[in-house]
């Protein structure tokens, strides 16, 4: 059980480039989203999903796509990066059933664009 | 709109000081819940405990211990006797029963450093 997964770990890319960061669980997980985290700001959500073939806006989507086609996976989309997207992003899942459930965070991307 | 704050962005304390931090919430929904998480230096984020809003009473579980207030929209958490593992940033977070998804919205965080 590897729980959630992430890759790359590490990403630069130049002003322009675009790229997809990787999410993966193998936790039957319904809720899956993306966050992510600037010095002093604490995480902030991008998008989410509740479900295979729905996603919806988080609080700062703007410059990201998602889509999740599968339970397990659920790529976020840089499709033109800027400077302002160098962050650290998070991948969560849970299991649904409301907000009781803890979110099982994987261990992030460093994203530095240039 | 929910809203999490984290006063204290930087706590220094010396191995063995109890250290406390500060979460202060905002929400107009009467159901939510609250989380603690950790993120040690080496970046991930370790979850620590989850309150529902029904539920005030405090909790310890080993030298953690969460006090949470309504009254005051208030979900502090301390640490007793300190250990230099303990340093790490602390967020709390909130998610709203409302909320679909599992939506969480974080405080800023609090950095605790642990001298020996």
């Amino acid at each position: 059980n590897a729980g959630v997964t992430q890759t790359p770990k590490f990403q630069v890319l130049k002003t322009g480039q675009s790229m997809t960061l990787q999410c993966a669980q193998d936790m039957n997980h319904e809720y899956m989203s993306w966050y992510r985290q600037d010095p002093g700001m604490g995480l902030r959500l991008i998008h989410y999903s509740v479900g295979a073939g729905i996603t919806d806006q988080g609080e700062v989507p703007n410059g990201y796509n998602v889509s999740r086609s599968t339970t397990e996976d659920f790529p976020l989309r840089l499709l033109s990066a800027a400077p302002s997207q160098t962050s650290v992003y998070f991948c969560a899942s849970g299991s649904g059933g409301g907000p009781v459930d803890e979110q099982f965070f994987g261990p992030g991307t460093r994203l530095t664009v240039l | 709109a929910q809203k999490v704050t984290q006063a204290q962005t930087e706590i220094s304390v010396v191995e063995k000081e109890d250290v406390t931090l500060d979460c202060v919430y905002e929400t107009r929904d009467t159901t939510y819940y609250l989380f603690w998480y950790k993120q040690p230096p080496s970046g991930e984020l370790v979850f620590l405990i989850r309150r529902n809003s029904f539920d005030e009473q405090n909790e310890i579980s080993g030298r953690y211990s969460w006090n949470f207030q309504k009254s005051t929209s208030s979900f502090n958490f301390t640490i007793t006797a300190s250990q230099v593992v303990d340093s790490a940033v602390y967020f709390c977070a909130l998610s709203e029963a409302r909320a679909a998804g599992n939506k969480l919205t974080f405080g800023g965080g609090t950095r605790v450093l642990v001298k020996p």
